[in-house]
């Protein structure tokens, strides 16, 4: 099994909403990143996690709140966004983040705020 | 200036041409990544090279550490092979993915 899983695909919420993405993999891999992408440009980090704690935070406003519940989860859950925050969501995750390994993406999670 | 430039930005092929495209660096690394992704989001891990150069099916990628330059050829193009080609690097002493503007490859049947 080599994916990595994310939910949902497409997402719409209010501005006033509290909502969750969900990622996931079972490659036993202990480093796990969300990457937000805006149209046409590359992805910006956003988090990463190495063995279930939080190791990379690229001065995320608090709206997005990342959790790691095991090695296998990662969620990031959503409140009070704005609609700038509109982006496709991408979750990844590598076998550890100081050995050098292939990268494996998941689908990403297509979200809109409205 | 970037630390990853990539060429062309936009290349429409007919169907059956030999690919390439292009990405150029300025820091020292400890691997190069070649990436795609699809109209509909998810990307595709291709090749991670740090030497040398890597063969899978229709695709290659060659890196030359010296002259800081990868290129990733695609043989008998497909209109399938439509995508956005990224290239992602680890610079020395830093675990994160520092990525190229991507190069969207149209190919028409």
């Amino acid at each position: 099994d080599t994916e990595v899983t994310q939910t949902p695909k497409h997402l719409v919420m209010g501005m006033t909403n509290k909502k969750s993405l969900k990622c996931e993999q079972h490659m036993g891999h202990r480093a796990m990143y969300w990457y937000k992408q805006k149209a046409k440009k590359p992805p910006e980090l956003m988090f990463v996690y190495s063995y279930e704690k939080l190791s990379i935070n690229e001065s995320v406003p608090s709206r997005f709140s990342p959790e790691c519940p095991n090695s296998s989860l990662l969620n990031l859950h959503l409140h009070a966004l704005q609609p700038e925050d509109s982006a496709l969501y991408l979750c990844a995750s590598s076998q550890d983040t100081g050995a050098l390994g292939t990268i494996y993406f998941g689908e990403g999670s297509w979200l809109t705020v409205v | 200036k970037n630390e990853v430039e990539q060429s062309p930005q936009n290349l429409t092929a007919q169907e059956g041409e030999f690919i390439t495209i292009n990405c150029s660096y300025s820091v020292g690394i400890s691997a190069l990544h070649w990436l795609q992704q699809h109209p509909g989001g998810g990307i595709v891990s291709l090749f991670m090279l740090s030497s040398g150069k890597k063969k899978h099916g229709r695709l290659i990628a060659t890196i030359n550490i010296q002259e800081k330059h990868s290129s990733l050829h695609i043989t008998a193009s497909h209109p399938r092979d439509s995508a956005v080609y990224i290239c992602a690097l680890n610079a020395f002493g830093n675990e994160k993915l520092t990525f190229g503007t991507g190069t969207r490859l149209t190919i028409i049947p």
